[in-house]
C-alpha cells in the first residue's frame, strides 16, 4: 500500500523558514516524480513544486526563489524548504507522486493527507 | 503559461443525474490531462488520466473524454459518495503544471 505521509507544518512569523518532509512507502520512490501542492483554505489547489526522478526541479512562479524542492532516495523522502514566507503561503501542502517513463513524468497517482502552515504573527 | 478553464464553478444535482463538468485548455495539452476528486477536508483522489482512462478501483459511472483542447468529465448516475469537488490538471508541462479552478457537486 502507497503511503505518503507528510510533517513539518506549523506557525510561523511571516518572513520565517520552515522545511516540510513527505515519508514515503509502497512504491519504488526513485522511479517516482515526487510534488508538492497546496490549497489555501476555501481556495483550489496550487501545484508549487516538482522534482523528476532523475532530479530535475520545477517551481511556480509564486516560489520560485524562495522554496527548495529536494529528495533522499536513500531515505524515500522528500523535502520543501521554505524561506521568506509570507501570509499569502497559508495553506495545506500536500505531497504527491507521479510515475515517470522514457523521460516523462505523469498524472499524480498518490495524495498525502497534507500538513498545515499557518503563516502570521 | 497553459491556463485550465473549468466550469461551472458549482453545480447542482440529485440522486441518479447525469453530471457533466468541462475542462478547456488555453493550448494544447495533446491528452496529458487528469481528473480529480477532493472531498471536504480530505486530499484530492486520482480518477481518470490520459484523460479518458479510469485510474484503478474507480467506479465506471465515472468518464472522461475530449475534443480539441476541451475536455470533459461525466457522472453517468451521480451517487451519494459524489458529492465533492472535482479538479482537472495538465501534465503536458511542468512549466508549471496547472489545475483548473475546481467545481463543487452539491445536493439540489
Amino acid at each position: 500500500e502507497v503511503q505518503l505521509l507528510e510533517s513539518g507544518g506549523g506557525l510561523v512569523q511571516p518572513g520565517g523558514s520552515l522545511r516540510l518532509s513527505c515519508a514515503a512507502s509502497g512504491f519504488t520512490f526513485s522511479t517516482y516524480a515526487m510534488s508538492w501542492v497546496r490549497q489555501s483554505p476555501g481556495k483550489g489547489l496550487e501545484w508549487v513544486s516538482i522534482i523528476t526522478h532523475i532530479g530535475g526541479t520545477y517551481y511556480a512562479d509564486s516560489v520560485k526563489g524562495r522554496f527548495t524542492i529536494s529528495r533522499d532516495n536513500s531515505k524515500n523522502t522528500l523535502y520543501l524548504q521554505m524561506t521568506s514566507l509570507s501570509a499569502e503561503d497559508t495553506a495545506v501542502y500536500y505531497c504527491a507522486n507521479a510515475y515517470c517513463s522514457g523521460g516523462a513524468c505523469f498524472h499524480f497517482d498518490n495524495w498525502g493527507q497534507g500538513t498545515l502552515v499557518t503563516v502570521s504573527s | 503559461d497553459i491556463q485550465m478553464t473549468q466550469s461551472p464553478s458549482t453545480l447542482s444535482a440529485s440522486i441518479g443525474d447525469r453530471v457533466t463538468i468541462t475542462c478547456r485548455a488555453s493550448q494544447s495539452i495533446d491528452s496529458w490531462l487528469a481528473w480529480y476528486q477532493q472531498k471536504q477536508g480530505k486530499a484530492p483522489k486520482l480518477l481518470i488520466y490520459k484523460a479518458s482512462t479510469l485510474a484503478s478501483g474507480v467506479p465506471s459511472r465515472f468518464s472522461g473524454s475530449e475534443s480539441g483542447t476541451e475536455f470533459t468529465l461525466t457522472i453517468s448516475s451521480l451517487q451519494p459518495d459524489d458529492f465533492a469537488t472535482y479538479y482537472c490538471q495538465q501534465y503536458r508541462t511542468y512549466s508549471p503544471l496547472t489545475f483548473g479552478g475546481g467545481t463543487k457537486v452539491e445536493m439540489k
